[in-house]
């Protein structure tokens, strides 16, 4: 069966240091994948999609870079986080060619202090 | 651009009662419509999409395309339907139907 995980689970940085956050899924071979940030009243931001290695769409202009290194693994990194950073991201996956059940990791709460 | 909106972020009734979260969508095509839940201390999942007309934990939701709405309904909510729910829409054009635009959420409170 599919899984997805997504380290480190908690995470507390200063302004100003760089950030990693990896996820990889398990079981499938070329899944879409996903980072949103979700936030309290902002609901689920989608940052950036990837439909293969090495492609990597950005939707919301910002402090944070993604990429796709491998099939299953997918990074969000920052060079210098800032404190609106904060928030809970939250990396998921669907079947290559469609979108419309994404499979959720269990996030990461990142505070940026 | 395609938008959701979830007017509630808060909605609280008793257990028994009737339940509508509602969902309005802007988008100049055809959609799919779906509606994600997220209990606590669980991951975020897909409860249902309105292709499949189909009835989840006695949750229905019907996409009327003339007021651009997909309100998610149940007759009688229970104390475990408490959670937060995501409407979302998949735009069915170029390089859009790899992506869910969601809304805001709704916290759905249950009360005994």
């Amino acid at each position: 069966s599919q899984t997805i995980h997504q380290w480190p689970a908690t995470l507390v940085q200063p302004v100003g240091s760089p950030l990693s956050l990896e996820c990889t899924v398990e079981g499938t071979s070329n899944p879409n994948l996903y980072w949103y940030r979700q936030a309290a009243g902002r609901g689920l931001q989608l940052l950036f999609y990837s439909v293969g290695i090495g492609q990597i769409s950005s939707e919301v202009p910002q402090n944070l870079s993604a990429s796709r290194p491998q099939d299953r693994q997918f990074i969000l990194s920052s060079k210098k986080l800032l404190l609106s950073d904060s928030g809970f991201y939250l990396c998921a996956w669907s079947v290559g060619g469609s979108s419309y059940e994404q499979y959720f990791g269990p996030g990461t709460r990142l505070t940026v202090t | 651009a395609q938008r959701v909106t979830q007017p509630e972020k808060l909605l609280s009734v008793f257990k028994g009662a009737p339940v509508e979260l509602k969902c309005n969508y802007s988008y100049s095509g055809s959609p799919e419509l779906f509606w994600y839940v997220q209990y606590s201390r669980q991951r975020l999942q897909l409860l249902l999409r309105h292709i499949s007309r189909e009835s989840i934990k006695g949750f229905t939701a019907d996409l009327n395309k003339g007021e651009t709405s997909f309100h998610l309904k149940k007759p009688f909510a229970q104390e475990e339907d408490s959670a937060m729910y995501y409407c979302a829409l998949r735009a069915n054009s170029g390089g859009s139907n790899y992506k869910l635009t969601f809304g805001k959420g709704t916290l759905l409170t249950v009360n005994p």
